[in-house]
């Protein structure tokens, strides 16, 4: 199993520019999330998903939209990048519930926005 | 919402040493408290966690204590070695909303040889 996969790992945009990070996972978990890291403020929630075609908002899900059409896959796009976007994101998956289960996370994507 | 407190931000320990990483959460209601471990470059990944119902937890070197009146809970690392190294997350399930984890905001662990 590859676990949880993401690309790209890193990103230049400039401001205004759409892009899409891709997440997928191979371990059949039914359970998605997306998180940003920025220095002094952990981990914090964007999006996360249920289940394929079940989407729901994280803590900052402003200026992010995602989907899940399928069980593997839970890409996020940026509609129009800002430099308030520029931070390290994280895709992570688990078995079960969002906050029961261990969270499986991929290696992350660092995004500059200029 | 739930909040969750780190202290410290970093930290810094002889070889051999140990490590004591605390946080403290805001919602009384909050029952699973996971500790993740992050090596440079890499993603988080759940090193121990503890549920409420219990107030230790030990696995090897690393051990977590939970006191649910004070609503703070800490990782242990005894005889710590370099590759420990690495920055450590808290996190608490809440249950405002949608059930989800709230993180710490991390400390920074470097091992002295």
């Amino acid at each position: 199993n590859a676990g949880v996969t993401q690309t790209p790992k890193f990103q230049v945009l400039k401001t205004g520019q759409s892009m899409t990070l891709q997440c997928a996972q191979d371990m059949n978990h039914e359970y998605m999330s997306w998180y940003r890291q920025d220095p002094g403020m952990g981990l914090r929630l964007i999006h996360y998903s249920v289940g394929a075609g079940i989407t729901d908002q994280g803590e900052v899900p402003n200026g992010y939209n995602v989907s899940r059409s399928t069980t593997e896959d839970f890409p996020l796009r940026l509609l129009s990048a800002a430099p308030s976007q520029t931070s390290v994101y994280f895709c992570a998956s688990s078995q079960g519930g969002l906050a029961e289960e261990t969270q499986y996370f991929g290696p992350g994507t660092r995004l500059l926005v200029l | 919402g739930e909040n969750v407190e780190q202290h410290p931000s970093t930290l810094s320990v002889q070889e051999g040493d140990s490590a004591v990483i605390k946080c403290t959460y805001s919602d009384s209601a909050s029952n699973y408290f996971p500790w993740y471990k992050q090596e440079l470059g890499k993603g988080p990944q759940l090193i121990i966690d503890i549920r409420s119902n219990v107030g230790e937890k030990k696995d090897q070197r690393i051990a977590v204590t939970l006191n649910k009146t004070a609503k703070h809970f800490s990782l242990h690392i005894t005889e710590t070695q370099p590759e420990d190294s690495a920055v450590y997350f808290c996190a608490a399930r809440t249950f405002q909303g949608a059930q989800k984890l709230v993180f710490g905001q991390g400390t920074r662990l470097t091992i002295n040889p």
